[in-house]
């Protein structure tokens, strides 16, 4: 089964609203990760934290990660129509190589 | 140069044929992922090179066969698909484990 669930799966909102996406996991890890993917193309990397961090910024973006709650949420601030595409968090086991992608969170934005 | 590539873009095969996916990164990674994706799915891990050796396997069917022949380099065998196999097939690279993985853009693989 997948090591990360996320929700909301689908978000839809206007141009300039923040959006705010849950990942939760089952097992310790060493690190969490964001990424977004445009249609049907490959996966960009967005932000990476890891288990001795509770929150990370990079430009408009926040990730916080809670390990004894086992979940993380990303912020999208300010966001942009150029902004809608999908989110995955993906969970790397402690010491491996195994990477575990969320079900994702389809997000768009109305311009 | 922070480009992972992959060719070809689409593929188009039959349950036959012999084809295979190629994957190339100059990071000077030595971890190497192979992915498969359906349609509004996440990406599922297939196999993992570590330093050039087959280090996970992801119980996939014989079907595909993945090769590194370098540490640049990674190859996807496919033979005898099933119609099922249809998806888009993921390249990915790292530095280490558990590191940030860059991925290329994907072959879309259609299997009639």
């Amino acid at each position: 089964s997948q090591q990360g669930e996320e929700d909301p799966q689908a978000l839809s909102i206007q141009e300039g609203e923040n959006a705010t996406m849950n990942c939760s996991y089952k097992t310790s890890i060493n690190n969490l990760q964001w990424y977004r993917q445009n249609s049907g193309r490959g996966l960009v990397h967005l932000i990476l934290i890891r288990s001795n961090e509770r929150e990370k910024h990079s430009g408009r973006l926040r990730v916080t990660l809670d390990t004894s709650k086992k979940s993380s949420s990303l912020l999208i601030t300010a966001s942009r129509a150029a902004d809608t595409a999908s989110y995955f968090c993906a969970t790397a086991y402690t010491g491996g190589f195994k990477t575990i992608f969320g079900a994702g969170t389809r997000l768009f934005v109305k311009a | 140069d922070t480009e992972v590539t992959q060719t070809p873009k689409h593929l188009v095969m039959g349950m036959t044929n012999k084809k295979s996916l190629k994957c190339e990164q100059h990071m000077g990674h030595r971890a190497m992922y192979w992915y498969k994706q359906k349609a509004k799915k996440p990406p599922e891990l297939m196999f993992v090179y570590s330093y050039e050796k087959l280090s996970i396997n992801e119980s996939v069917p014989s079907r595909f066969s993945p090769e590194c022949p370098n540490s640049s380099l990674l190859n996807l065998h496919l033979h005898a698909l099933q119609p099922e196999d249809s998806a888009l097939y993921l390249c990915a690279s790292s530095g280490l484990a558990d590191e940030t993985q860059y991925f290329g853009p994907g072959t879309r693989l259609l299997v009639l």
